[in-house]
């Protein structure tokens, strides 16, 4: 497709389960964003990819929350030992350009840590 | 450190009537600033960005920007509302890599037949 792709849509977690998210950039795309949505709220910042290398990480929550991109384009999102503060919608993003000038942004997957 | 405040958390108009969403910022440099529309079940979609350029920033689907050093704002205009604009809005400021976007906490506009 010619969007970022983000799967699943929707993910429901027992607590203390572990979850992946994945996403899948913009074909040719540098630059990888993670980002989180909790309810009735803005995005925050997770972490930052330019191609594999992971530049800014510092946004993660905690050390439970980890993300990689192995060879440059999809990326995974992984939170071990889900936690109810944890339900949120996770958005992916890529941009052309280093840095975020032009990003675009997935549908997001909504995860719901019962 | 670099932040953004949207006065509003909800926006009501009728269609046909001006819009009008204010966004503060806060900035260590010279900030580039964005409005993004976030549609029900849709990505977030860039509506427009300023970056030391103009200082009137035109979008798309009529929505207009003006940065205003003096005051710290970036609020978002369109002449006449459709009920297609109903959405929820983000303002944002980047850092000054582009690594990293600061959301505010977004206005919901309805738009009202």
């Amino acid at each position: 497709g010619a969007g970022v792709s983000q799967s699943p849509r929707y993910k429901v977690a027992k607590r203390g389960q572990d979850v992946a998210l994945r996403c899948d950039p913009i074909s040719g795309h540098v630059s990888l964003f993670w980002y989180q949505q909790a309810l009735g709220q803005g995005p925050e910042f997770l972490t930052y990819f330019q191609n594999e290398a992971q530049l800014d990480k510092s946004g993660l929550p905690s050390d439970r929350f980890f993300a990689e991109r192995p060879e440059g384009s999809v990326s995974t999102l992984k939170i071990q030992r889900t936690q109810q503060e944890d339900s949120a919608v996770y958005l992916c993003a890529s941009s052309f350009l280093k840095g975020a000038n032009e990003a675009f942004f997935g549908q997001g997957t909504r995860l719901t840590v019962v | 450190a670099q932040s953004v405040t949207q006065l509003d958390s909800h926006v009501s108009v009728s269609e046909g009537t001006p819009v009008l969403l204010r966004c503060n910022y806060s900035s260590s440099y010279s900030p580039s600033l964005f409005w993004y529309v976030q549609h029900p079940n849709k990505g977030l979609q860039l509506l427009l960005k300023y970056t030391s350029a103009a200082t009137l920033v035109k979008g798309i689907n009529g929505f207009e920007a003006e940065f205003k050093k003096s005051e710290t704002s970036f609020h978002l205009t369109k002449p006449s509302a459709h009920m297609s604009d109903a959405a929820e809005y983000f303002c944002v400021v980047s850092d000054d890599n582009f690594n990293k976007f600061y959301f505010g906490s977004g206005t919901k506009l309805n738009v009202k037949p």
